[in-house]
C-alpha cells in the first residue's frame, strides 16, 4: 500500500536531548512537510522539502532541523533548543494534484 | 501567519440531519482552498481541493463550496451518518508550499 509512515506513534523526551522522528513515503512525491499540532490550534508548518538535498523552514522551524537525503524520507529532529516540543507532530507529502497525504501521527511528550 | 477560522468548533447532530461548517480565509493570494476529513486514530484524508471562484465539489453526501472574493467555503453533510463523525480541517493554499490550516470542525453524529 502506498502511504507515509511515522514512527514512532509516541515518543518522549528528557531534559536536554535531541530526539528524531521519521517520516518514511513511497509515493514518490517531491515535496514533503512536518507540522505541529497544539490543542485547539491548527497545524502550523515546522519545514518542507520540495526536493531532495533542498529544505526551507516554515514558520515555527525554531528548535528544529531536517534532512533530505533521499526522496523517500524526510526526517524531522527536535532538538534540545525547542523548549516546548510536547505536541503532536504530522509528516506529509503533496500529490500532483496538490492533495496533501498524511501519516498517522507522532505525539511527543517531554519527561 | 495567515488566519484560517473554521466554525463551529464541534457540532453534535443526530442521525439524519444534515449540516454544513464554514472556512473563513484571506482573500488576497489565493492559490487553493482544501477540506480534510480526520477520523480519530487515522491520517487525515483529502476530500477536496477547490481552486476557482464559485467553484462546487461534491463526493457522496458531502459537497464543498468557495468563494474566494470574499474568503469562505462552506462544507456540506447532507443526510449525517455515525460514519461522519470525524474532525473536519480546511487548509488555506498561500502558494506552492504553503498551506495554513484552521483547528477544525470537531463533528459527532448520533445513532
Amino acid at each position: 500500500d502506498g502511504g507515509i509512515t511515522q514512527s514512532p506513534k509516541y515518543l518522549f523526551r528528557k531534559e536536554g536531548q535531541n530526539v528524531t522522528l521519521s517520516c518514511e513515503q513511497n509515493l514518490n512525491h517531491d515535496a514533503m512537510y512536518w507540522y505541529r499540532q497544539d490543542p485547539g490550534q491548527g497545524l502550523r508548518l515546522i519545514y518542507y522539502s520540495q526536493i531532495v538535498n533542498d529544505f526551507q523552514k516554515g514558520d515555527i522551524a525554531e528548535g528544529y532541523s531536517v534532512s533530505r537525503e533521499k526522496k523517500e524520507s524526510f526526517p524531522l529532529t527536535v532538538t534540545s533548543a525547542q523548549k516546548n516540543p510536547t505536541a503532536f507532530y504530522l509528516c506529509a507529502s503533496k500529490g500532483t494534484n496538490e492533495k496533501l497525504f498524511f501519516g498517522s501521527g507522532t505525539q511527543l511528550s517531554v519527561l | 501567519i495567515l488566519n484560517v477560522e473554521q466554525s463551529p468548533q464541534s457540532l453534535h447532530v443526530q442521525e439524519g440531519d444534515s449540516t454544513n461548517f464554514t472556512c473563513s480565509f484571506p482573500s488576497s493570494n489565493f492559490y487553493a482552498l482544501h477540506w480534510y476529513r480526520w477520523e480519530t486514530a487515522k491520517s487525515p484524508e483529502a476530500l477536496f481541493v477547490m481552486t476557482l471562484n464559485g467553484d462546487e465539489k461534491k463526493k457522496g453526501r458531502i459537497s464543498a463550496t468557495l468563494n474566494t472574493k470574499e474568503g469562505y467555503s462552506y462544507l456540506y453533510i447532507k443526510g449525517s451518518q455515525p460514519e461522519d463523525s470525524a474532525t473536519y480541517l480546511c487548509a488555506f493554499q498561500y502558494n506552492f508550499n504553503k498551506f495554513y490550516f484552521g483547528s477544525g470542525t470537531k463533528l459527532n453524529v448520533k445513532p
